[in-house]
């Protein structure tokens, strides 16, 4: 069965330090994995996805995430935080195998303080 | 380039209603998908449709279904509601989710309260 798994369900920061949101996945076959970002009362906004090649995927905002195919990670990273990074973030999963669903993971709330 | 609507916004509801929601996708997306947020179970897939064909479903019971249109524009309706189906419902589009590695690009959302 496929899954994901976020394990913090909060992460916080100081604004202009680096942040990293953890993700990781259990997948049949070759996994595509995306992060989205979630504002009070919006939808989801698409951040960056990883589907083959370089590790290091660079996304909207300055994100960052990097693929680990041993540890079965996508952690999502970012250099400097801002206030504005305060939200809910998704991490999700997908393959050909599984077929067409996101699977998503609980969600991790990233507080940046200033 | 719109993004993807939903209508309406918020809805209330009565036990043992019916309700009907609407998404309108990103013009030239032929996908369109259905996710249940709740904070219990988080984010849940409901259903996908492509070329007016449900081409995948989630687990949850028949009172849930959907249909999509010509257009694309697609439609999710829950009959015989519960307090449980209390949630966020978010409908995604894609140019074609069929190839796994697409992204979706998601609407805002109906916010469903059922009392």
């Amino acid at each position: 069965a496929q899954s994901v798994a976020q394990p913090e369900d909060q992460v916080n920061v100081a604004e202009g330090n680096p942040l990293t949101v953890k993700c990781t996945y259990s997948v049949s076959g070759n996994p595509y994995l995306f992060w989205y970002v979630q504002y009070p009362n919006r939808g989801l906004q698409f951040l960056l996805k990883y589907i083959t090649g370089d590790n290091l995927v660079k996304g909207s905002y300055g994100f960052e995430a990097e693929f680990n195919k041993s540890q079965t990670s996508f952690h999502l990273k970012k250099p400097s935080a801002l206030v504005s990074d305060s939200a809910l973030y998704f991490c999700a999963v997908r393959s050909h195998q599984a077929g067409t669903a996101l699977i998503f993971g609980k969600g991790t709330t990233l507080s940046v303080s200033s | 380039k719109a993004g993807v609507t939903q209508t309406p916004r918020y809805l209330i509801k009565t036990r043992g209603q019916q309700v009907t929601l609407s998404c309108s996708p990103i013009s030239g997306h032929r996908s369109v998908s259905w996710y249940q947020q709740t904070p219990g179970q988080g984010l849940q897939f409901l259903f996908e449709y492509f070329s007016e064909t449900q081409r995948n479903k989630g687990n949850f019971p028949g009172r849930f279904s959907g249909r999509q249109f010509s257009n694309s524009r697609s439609e999710m309706n829950v009959s015989t509601l519960e307090l449980g189906d209390s949630a966020l419902y978010l409908c995604a589009s894609s140019l074609d989710l069929g190839t796994a590695n697409t992204e979706a690009f998601f609407g805002q959302g109906t916010r469903l309260t059922v009392v």
